[in-house]
């Protein structure tokens, strides 16, 4: 893998179904792995920030785990809610200043 | 909020122009990063400012150039503008300089429009 890839490009659930979303990354000089929300009409916020492999990080409902061998990153959304819906993001982070991101999953939440 | 301040946000000009876009950082933060979302593309990466100096450069063009001042403000300006540079450009800051293990705070972006 070349690029940061992620899976599916967009995602359409009904409310309280739990989801999961995939960011595969390539695995050589890895330095962190970033996780952002993006709603649509304000500004990508961080979720997570994660750096060793086998990290597991939660917010609410939101987890997000890490595989740096194998160059992958999930993350769950566990009983959707309709306030869910927006455009997941991740990016790597290879030791430099820069964020490569991945076209990002657009995930809504139906009532 | 995040914090971060960009402005405007909405902008049109006539092919050939040239603009500029400000971003004012999150208190404390050093580091200001710049980056392009065209249409079906990802976040694509220009440049970043560390406490006023250029620290790295992604896929700018060479009409693109950037700057950071003393009060840590940042201008990216756009020249001879093309249709295929109607975007939307964000601005980012965080504390970090170097590796990125520390989250970064987005602004709302500026969507710039070239007719």
């Amino acid at each position: 893998i070349l690029n940061v890839e992620q899976s599916p490009q967009s995602l359409h659930v009904q409310e309280g179904d739990s989801t999961n979303f995939t960011c595969s990354f390539p695995s050589s000089n890895f330095y962190a792995l970033h996780w952002y929300r993006w709603e649509t009409a304000k500004s990508p916020e961080a979720l997570f920030v994660m750096t060793l492999n086998g990290d597991e990080k939660k917010k609410g409902r939101i987890s997000a785990t890490l595989n740096t061998k194998e160059g992958y990153s999930y993350l769950y959304i566990k009983g959707s809610q309709p306030e869910d819906s927006a455009t997941y993001l991740c990016a790597r982070n290879s030791g430099y200043s820069t964020l490569t991101f991945g076209k990002g999953t657009m995930l809504l939440v139906s009532p | 909020d995040s914090g971060v301040t960009q402005t405007p946000k909405h902008l049109i000009t006539a092919t050939g122009q040239r603009v500029t876009l400000r971003c004012s950082p999150r208190s404390g933060d050093l580091s200001v990063y710049w980056y392009q979302q065209s249409l079906d593309q990802g976040l694509q990466f220009l440049i970043q400012y560390y406490n006023g100096e250029e620290r790295a450069k992604g896929n700018i063009l060479e009409r693109f150039s950037a700057q950071q001042f003393p009060d840590l403000h940042s201008e990216l300006n756009l020249s001879s503008l093309e249709l295929g540079d109607s975007a939307l450009y964000f601005c980012a800051s965080s504390a970090a300089g170097g590796g990125m293990n520390t989250e970064a705070f987005f602004g709302q972006g500026t969507r710039l429009t070239v007719v």
